[in-house]
């Protein structure tokens, strides 16, 4: 079975300073490991994925995720927040030995509000 | 124009009706699926769809079904709803090759239920 944990419900950082947004996962094999993030009314936009290679992954809007095996995790950071970067943030997981199905398996979300 | 299409984008009902919400795509995926959000539940597969001919039970397919009218157009019905199905609910796709994974989402159905 896979899952997700978002240990995180709210993140407040400060525009200009880094921040991060937690994600570790359990999965039978190798993950593929996704995060997205929803605006206001508004559906599920892509972010960025990490399926092989450099564990530092690169998505939009100068967000990048590093990939760590030994801690199961991926955390996902930007360097420098802008308000506009509020939103709710969902990381999720698929496994690819489930059957090949590739479906992924979403966390509770974590909300990201960066302050002026 | 939107590449995920979901109708209505809002709708209250009572309880006890039948309620359908439609999703029609461009992107040409085989690959749809229905979630469900819920505040501080995140995300929860309801029913899928490989291709035409395959449907799928989801997380929480209990008091919902589906119908795959054709590659492009994936609905949802609430056969008779009650004030538990209130809820956010999102269409996605993703491409059968290549499989990574990766969603592409509606806009989401705001589906209130009095």
């Amino acid at each position: 079975a896979q899952s997700v944990a978002q240990p995180e419900d709210q993140v407040n950082v400060a525009e200009g300073n880094p921040l991060t947004v937690k994600c570790t996962y359990s999965v039978s094999g190798n993950p593929y490991l996704f995060w997205y993030v929803q605006y206001p009314n508004r559906g599920l936009q892509f972010l960025l994925k990490y399926i092989t290679g450099d564990n530092l992954v690169k998505g939009s809007y100068g967000f990048e995720a590093e990939f760590n095996k030994s801690q199961t995790s991926f955390h996902l950071k930007k360097p420098s927040a802008l308000v506009s970067d509020s939103a709710l943030y969902f990381c999720a997981v698929s496994d690819p030995v489930s059957g090949g199905s590739y479906i992924p398996t979403f966390g509770r979300g974590t909300s990201l509000i960066v302050h002026p | 124009d939107a590449d995920v299409t979901q109708t209505p984008r809002n709708r209250i009902t009572k309880t006890g009706k039948r309620i359908m919400l439609e999703c029609s795509q461009t992107k040409g995926h085989d690959r749809m699926y229905w979630y469900r959000q819920d505040p501080g539940l995140g995300l929860r597969l309801i029913y899928y769809s490989f291709d035409v001919k395959d449907i799928n039970k989801g997380e929480i397919s209990d008091g919902y079904s589906v119908s795959r009218q054709a590659q492009a157009k994936f609905s949802l019905s609430l056969e008779s709803a009650i004030p538990n199905q209130t809820a956010l609910y999102f269409c996605a796709t993703s491409a059968q090759v290549p499989n990574t994974g990766e969603l592409f989402f509606g806009e989401g159905s705001r589906l209130t239920v009095l």
